[in-house]
């Protein structure tokens, strides 16, 4: 049971837009700077969003990532085939046990 | 090139330790906090521990604190995982990862490939 919530899978067709939303709560959140990571099969995770809506240098702008109280949401428009993956969302958690928190994943499908 | 490398995995008995190695290169490792995150088989990310540049602030996550120390060497660009009492829920691929900021953050800007850990009699 991860600490921060997200839907286990999401699917979209080709050029359609889709949202991965991630649930949490004060401690973590509510708080805290969201993170956003890209898992593409047997390679390891991407960086795509940090500070939650900042992006590293080199990801495009069809990625795109807000927070509003204790959730998160990544945004991905002009979906495409190659952005079949795997999605977390990661944050800190100021709770007695502070560290990094990561929700449970999403797979993302492109039709 | 930017660049992580782990290396140190492999299978060991429970009860076992195992020390894991990450080498850095291509930026200034000791103007960055490290983390290692691993990744059992078919599940998502966990983050193990995180050290800050300067070794000052460390954190563990609750499931290997007192078992698993972290510490980096920045004369010599790296990071190290000491895993003690491992147990089977400890088996996963362990990344080396790059935090965006000197201080612990959420934002792991480089990671390496990874390196197996399998926890088994």
């Amino acid at each position: 049971q991860s600490v921060l919530t997200q839907p286990p899978s999401v699917s979209a067709a080709p050029g359609q837009k889709v949202t991965i939303s991630c649930s949490g709560s004060s401690s973590n959140i509510g708080n805290n700077y969201v993170s956003w990571y890209q898992q593409l099969p047997r390679t390891a995770p991407k960086l795509l969003i940090y500070d939650n809506n900042k992006r590293p240098s080199g990801i495009p702008d069809r990625f795109s990532g807000s927070k509003s109280g204790t959730s998160a949401t990544l945004g991905i428009t002009g979906l495409q085939t190659g952005d079949e993956a795997d999605y977390y969302c990661g944050t800190w958690d100021s709770s007695l046990s502070a560290g990094v928190v990561f929700g449970g994943g999403t797979k993302l499908t492109v039709l | 090139e930017v660049q992580l490398v782990e290396s140190g995995g492999g299978l060991v008995q429970p009860g076992r330790s195992l020390r894991l190695s990450c080498a850095a290169s291509g930026f200034s490792f000791d103007a960055y906090a490290m983390h290692w995150v691993r990744q059992a088989p078919g599940k998502g990310l966990e983050w193990v521990s995180g050290i800050s540049r300067n070794s000052g602030n460390i954190g563990y996550a609750d499931s290997v604190k007192g078992r698993f120390t972290i510490s980096r060497d920045n004369a010599k660009n790296s990071l190290y995982l000491q895993m003690n009492s491992l147990r089977a829920e400890d088996t996963a691929l362990y990344y080396c990862s790059k935090d965006s900021y000197s201080y612990m953050s959420n934002g792991f800007d480089i990671w390496g490939h990874g390196t197996v850990v399998t926890v088994s009699s």
